[in-house]
This record gives structure tokens, sequence and C-alpha cells, in this order.
């Protein structure tokens, strides 16, 4: 199975400051298949990012993806309050289709 | 619009199996595949299994491998997930999801099954 290791675990941030989050895969992935989502508390995962760099429908500019093989990165741009989540990556190359273990990003 | 939407909480003790539904409208049931995820308290989604409904074929994670049946019924364009052998860590909220045209990501989600293992 590919194994994505997220860092940090915990940032912490103020609005108006980017956020830089990184996801590192155990190999590379396929397509570069490479997805993000946003999980706030009790809901389910919103996708953010496909294809390591494509914005999904309605996510806003300031959401960003790149990175390619082993090593992406999800920027975040003036940080707003309701930012403040659990990120996560998830390969979609090979399967098993897995996910990372998460980013809690705090908005200070 | 595309909506998923699961069956309710359930609670059972070890050893037990439990069968979640998802039953899909808004699409064309055949033309894209259905995948169950599944999140346990405080952890990230871990991938399950995926179907395909046009035929029932299905790609299950290893660490599923046996525990786990997918299934599908078209005449009521509803999938489900059938876990044998529960287990306390098997204590989760089990989501259905699925993609979008030309997306490699989940678009689209349940709203989520709590099951609970616990004797």
């Amino acid at each position: 199975d590919i194994v994505l290791t997220q860092s940090p675990g915990t940032l912490s941030l103020s609005p108006g400051e980017r956020a830089t989050l990184s996801c590192r895969a155990s190999q590379n992935i396929n397509n570069n298949y490479l997805a993000w989502y946003q999980q706030r508390f009790g809901q389910a995962p919103r996708l953010l990012i496909y294809g390591a760099t494509n914005r999904a429908t309605g996510i806003p500019d300031r959401f960003s993806g790149s990175g390619s093989g082993t090593d992406f990165t999800l920027t975040i741009d003036r940080l707003e309050p309701e930012d403040c989540a659990v990120y996560y990556c998830q390969q979609f190359g090979t399967s098993p289709y897995t996910f990372g273990q998460g980013t809690k990003l705090e908005i200070k | 619009q595309v909506q998923l939407v699961q069956s309710g909480a359930e609670v059972k003790k070890p050893g037990a199996s439990v069968k979640v539904s998802c039953k899909t409208s808004g699409y064309t049931f055949i033309s894209y595949h259905v995948n169950w995820v599944r999140q346990a308290p405080g952890q990230g989604p871990e991938w399950m299994g995926i179907i395909n409904p046009a035929d029932g074929n299905t790609n299950k994670s290893p660490q599923f491998q046996g525990r786990v049946t997918i299934t599908r019924d078209t005449s009521t364009s509803t999938v489900y997930m059938e876990l044998s052998g529960l287990r306390p860590e098997d204590t989760a909220i089990y989501f259905c999801a699925r993609v979008a045209t030309g997306v490699k990501g989940f678009v689209h989600w349940g709203q989520g099954t709590l099951v609970t293992v616990s004797s």
C-alpha cells in the first residue's frame, strides 16, 4: 500500500496568513492522482483539489495544489476563520486508495 | 442533484455483522462507481472498497478482504456494504462516496452512518 505522510500534524496561524501543508508518498503516485480534502467537525470531507493541482468546483482560488511524484503541497492564502479544519490528502493512483493522517489547521 | 442517502446508526456486539445502505439519486446509477470509506473517532478516513454498479464487480482494500461484502441493487439504485466479524475497533462512521466525471476525487458523499461495536 502507498503510505501518505502529512506534515505538520498541527498548524496554528492567524487570519490573513498563508498555510503550507505537505503530503509525502512512500512511492510515486501514478498520474499525480493526488486529492486534498477539508473536513470540518461533524461533516463529511469536502474535495478541494484533485489531480494534484486542479481546484474542485466552487473552491476559492485561495486554495492551490502543487507537486508531483511523491511530494505534494496544499497552499491556502489569506487565511479566514472558516478555514479551521482538518485537511487530508488521498491518492487515487494505486488501489487501495489510501489517505494521509491529516493536518489540523487552527486559526488564532 | 446528486444525492447519496445512507441508513441510520447501528449498535452491534462483537462478532456480529452490519449492513449499511447507500441509496443514490439524481444521476444514472450504473454510470459511476461507488466507494466506501470509514473514519474511526479522531482518525483519518480509510478507503474500504469500490463497486461498479453496472456489473457488480468490486475491488476491496486488503485490510478488509474476507470481512467486507459490497453489493448493489439496480432496481432501487442502492449500494450496500456489509462488514462481518465486528470488533470494537470497527466503531466508526461509514461513508459512501462517488467521484464526478473527469474528477479523481470524491465529490459526492453520503451523510455517514455511525456503527458502534460494543459488548
